[in-house]
């Protein structure tokens, strides 16, 4: 299994682009999970789905930010505009239901915005 | 809001016991004990999760208080690979809401040689 797949592993764009984050979840595993990590707030939950619907997304920081799962192998986590205080590492996680709900991590995309 | 209190760091000799303990004081009766950990640039990883009973896999071992206000993570045989920040956490299994999976801040294990 290759496990969860997140591209890029590094972005870095200027103030006010649109950055676009995608996720491929493990196959079979129907929970995905949006986490960003700083120094300063360390890992904080952005929103998540379950069967592809949306269940929580009040760690969303704004309406800047957006996350869509059209299908049960890819989400994509959209920032628009970006600003440099979204720098950050962004994770994405996916659960197996019924299992021991344990999450399995992306390697993150690293985000510079200048 | 933080469920866990763990220590901001700690040190350990390679190959001795790394014994990482995690404060949950309000834990609910359906609350589980998850511990992850991260090493550095890297995603989180699962290590080990119980309700009330130690315990015990390749990784690691947990040990859960009586009363499960308190738990502690170990790693017996600490090899420099094991430096990372671990993460306490509880949380009921396939449970709703954000503060169902808050991370915290976490104990960063430095092991030395």
């Amino acid at each position: 299994d290759a496990g969860v797949i997140q591209s890029p592993r590094h972005e870095v764009t200027e103030m006010g682009q649109e950055v676009t984050l995608r996720c491929k979840p493990i196959s079979g595993h129907n929970s995905l999970f949006w986490y960003r990590q700083t120094m300063m707030r360390g890992l904080e939950l952005l929103i998540y789905f379950n069967n592809n619907v949306p269940i929580d997304d009040s760690g969303m920081p704004e309406d800047r930010f957006s996350a869509k799962m059209p299908n049960a192998s890819f989400s994509t986590l959209k920032i628009q505009p970006s600003e440099p205080r979204d720098s950050a590492v962004y994770f994405c996680a996916s659960v197996v239901a019924g299992g021991t709900d344990t999450q399995y991590f992306g390697p993150g995309t690293r985000l510079t915005v200048l | 809001d933080a469920k866990t209190t763990q220590p901001p760091s700690m040190d350990c000799a390679e190959g001795r016991a790394a014994n990482l303990p995690c404060n949950h004081s309000t834990i609910s009766g359906n609350e589980y004990v998850y511990w992850y950990r991260q090493i550095h640039s890297q995603g989180p990883q699962y290590i080990i999760h119980g309700l009330k009973n130690n315990e015990t896999n390749e990784m690691a071992s947990l040990i859960i208080t009586e009363d499960r206000k308190s738990s502690t993570l170990i790693l017996p045989h600490a090899t420099l690979r094991d430096t990372a920040v671990y993460y306490c956490i509880v949380r009921v299994p396939g449970g709703t809401g954000a503060n169902n999976l808050f991370f915290g801040t976490g104990t960063r294990l430095t092991v030395i040689p």
